[in-house]
């Protein structure tokens, strides 16, 4: 049974740094690319970053690009979120979620986290 | 970016009812060398994280209700419910893949 479990989240001041994480279970975890997408409070989907399978390849959506630092260490099967320079903006429940397929690094995503809130707030 | 637009934000559908909703993209997400359109759509109820219900915008996964059936290519999509039941009170998102990821912005169904 594939498991995504995060952890990491809580609250930060602005312009705090803070990482989270994403341990995999149940699939051969170098072989998938997998994404973090975040919810701000009420609010809907927005795809942050995603790193293909190897870790040699990261995109970053434009509102995070050089604030957060994606990653990933095959050999403990877990993904990171590095962020840093936060600001209010960056309030919400954050997800890793894995494609279906091998092949696609943005596929379709069959398998969410369990979602890990961060709070950015003095 | 490729952007995606969902309507209508929300809908009100009788049970038994067909529910149906848009997605349009600001360009085709249908990639020409396999024939596939890049269109996902995914169910989320609240506190709960997204599920997926359709995929290569027609596929359904594993799982899913027949009910849930995805249409459309290049850039205009439908997600329709056929016989909405208690449990589709939702917020359903579509999903470009064809170049990054981008969503919808959601669209929330209710009953009548």
């Amino acid at each position: 049974e594939v498991q995504l479990f995060q952890s990491g989240g809580g609250l930060v001041q602005p312009g705090g740094s803070l990482r989270l994480s994403c341990v995999a279970s149940g699939f051969t975890f170098s072989s998938y690319g997998i994404s973090w997408v975040r919810q701000a409070p009420g609010k809907g989907l927005e795809w942050v970053s995603a790193i293909s399978g190897s870790g040699e390849n990261t995109y970053y959506a434009d509102s995070v690009k050089g604030r957060f630092t994606i990653s990933r260490d095959n050999s403990k099967s877990t993904l990171y979120l590095q962020m840093s320079s936060l600001g209010a903006e960056d309030t919400a429940i954050y997800y890793c979620a894995k494609a279906i397929n091998s092949f696609s690094i943005f596929g379709p995503k069959g398998y969410w986290g369990q979602g890990t809130l961060v709070t950015v707030s003095s | 970016d490729i952007v995606m637009t969902q309507s209508p934000d929300s809908l009100a559908v009788s049970l038994g009812e067909r529910a149906t909703i848009n997605c349009r993209s600001n360009q085709s997400v249908l990639y020409s060398s396999n024939n596939k359109n890049y269109l996902a759509w995914y169910q989320q109820k609240p506190g709960q994280s997204p599920k997926l219900l359709i995929y290569w915008a027609s596929t359904r996964e594993s799982g899913v209700p027949e009910r849930f059936s995805g249409s459309g290519s290049g850039t205009d999509f439908t997600l329709t419910i056929s016989g909405l039941q208690p449990e589709d009170v939702a917020v359903y998102y579509c999903q470009q893949y064809y170049n990054t990821v981008t969503f919808g912005g959601g669209t929330r169904v209710e009953i009548k």
